[in-house]
């Protein structure tokens, strides 16, 4: 089975704080996304990576930035949190853009 | 033009009955479509997914009907039931990318 972990379940952080999120995945895929779920929106992509190094703008990036230091791993960073980017977000692999492989989110709260 | 528009955004449905969750798209080279399931605490899963050359994708109790002339497509979830209750969210791609319509929050009722 394809499993994609996030670091942390839930996160409370400060407004301004710089917040690391984590995800691994142990399928050897080549695309990693970062993904944000809000009640009514549905799932927005904010960047994803189709190799080590690689990394492309979503549609939503600002506020956010992105490392791939190796291919198992994808952080999403934010460089100073706000309390508009309280949300969950959905780290996916996969070896394709098509069908993605969804870790169990991190429920981040700005305060 | 990016938009899928998912409709309704909740549903309550007894056991046993139909669910039918429903998209709408402007984008006409969007060339997949899937349907992700997601369980309370637990990230989306690809559910079923057609490509715009086929008008129906059957797998088991769930089925996708998809009409290319009025951009829409739409999941029927026959027989319903509780362990069916879950978020349901559509999607259309092209260029690789999915874009994700609102979600529905299905409830089936014992």
């Amino acid at each position: 089975d394809v499993k994609v972990t996030q670091s942390s379940r839930y996160l409370v952080k400060r407004t301004g704080e710089k917040v690391f999120l984590e995800c691994v995945q142990d399928m050897d895929h080549e695309n990693m996304f970062w993904y944000r779920q809000d009640p009514g929106l549905g799932l927005r992509l904010i960047y994803f990576s189709y190799d080590v190094k690689m990394k492309e703008k979503g549609d939503i990036p600002e506020g956010y930035s992105v490392s791939r230091e190796k291919k198992e791993r994808f952080s999403l960073i934010l460089e100073s949190a706000s309390t508009n980017q309280t949300s969950m977000y959905l780290c996916a692999s996969g070896t394709g853009f098509l069908e993605q492989y969804f870790g169990p989110g991190t429920r981040l709260t700005v305060t | 033009q990016q938009q899928v528009k998912q409709s309704p955004q909740s549903l309550i449905v007894q056991k046993g009955g139909i669910s039918i969750i429903n998209c709408a798209y402007e984008n006409t080279a969007f060339d997949y479509f899937p349907w992700y399931q997601q369980f309370p605490g637990k990230g989306p899963a690809l559910l079923i997914a057609i490509r715009p050359d086929v008008s129906e994708k059957k797998e088991g109790r769930f089925t996708i009907s998809f009409n290319k002339s009025a951009k829409q497509f739409s999941l029927h979830i026959m027989d319903s039931q509780p362990g069916d209750s879950a978020t349901y969210f559509c999607a259309a791609s092209y260029t690789g990318k999915l874009i994700f319509g609102q979600g529905t929050t299905l409830q089936v009722k014992p």
